[in-house]
């Protein structure tokens, strides 16, 4: 059974650096691409970015663009969202979610972490 | 970007009664559309894929259907474990994107 697990949840300050990860179970880790959400507290899902293990490639919704970094470890089947200096608007559920179709992201996310809490206080 | 509206917010019922959510988008999406479940505490659940295929191991009284800009999730008799935030979202265009979710509730 493929799984995503997240790293733990975290309270940070703003300004702080935090990275904050997601790692697979399966060999074919590398074939999918992987997506971030994030859930503000009481709110809905928002679709942040996505990564391609295979090559690093990384696309942004506009409006994360900047804000945050998604990257990659192939070696350890890790990705990664990372931010340089946190913000209280920061404070939220970060979820990674495998897009289902081997090699795109024209896809369902059918596989999800359980999800890490990040908590930036000001 | 393709902007996903849900309706109604929330919907009040009943256990065994009839459910149809209701989910609009921009553009035309033709039928790359999904639906999740979402418990308090849980991760989102995939439900529906296609506009309106069951995902693996997902109860038949789940139904979805639609097409273009119009969809609508279905659950024929609605049990307890149901009450939850459904969720549309659509990969269709670049970036994909969620609905505001319908909470249903018990009534």
């Amino acid at each position: 059974e493929v799984q995503l697990v997240q790293s733990r949840s975290e309270v940070k300050k703003s300004g702080e650096f935090l990275k904050i990860s997601c790692k697979g179970s399966a060999d074919s880790f590398t074939t999918y691409w992987i997506g971030w959400v994030r859930q503000m507290p009481g709110k809905g899902l928002e679709w942040m970015g996505i990564i391609y293990p295979d090559d690093s490639d990384t696309r942004y919704r506009p409006s994360f663009q900047g804000q945050v970094t998604i990257s990659v470890d192939r070696s350890t089947s890790t990705a990664y969202l990372q931010w340089n200096s946190l913000k209280a608007s920061d404070t939220a559920i970060y979820y990674c979610a495998r897009h289902s179709r081997p090699g795109s992201w024209y896809a369902e996310m059918d596989v999800w972490g359980q999800g890490t809490t990040v908590t930036v206080s000001s | 970007e393709v902007v996903m509206t849900q309706s109604p917010a929330t919907l009040s019922v009943s256990p065994g009664e009839r459910v149809t959510l209701s989910c609009r988008a921009s553009q035309n999406l033709i039928t790359n559309l999904a639906w999740y479940q979402q418990k308090p505490g849980q991760a989102p659940r995939l439900l529906i894929i296609g506009a309106s295929t069951r995902a693996t191991g997902i109860p038949a009284r789940f139904s979805g259907s639609g097409s273009g800009t119009e969809f609508t999730l279905t659950i024929s008799s609605l049990q307890s474990e149901d009450f939850a935030v459904y969720y549309c979202q659509q990969y269709n265009n670049w970036p994909p994107a969620f609905g505001q979710g319908t909470k249903v509730e018990i009534k």
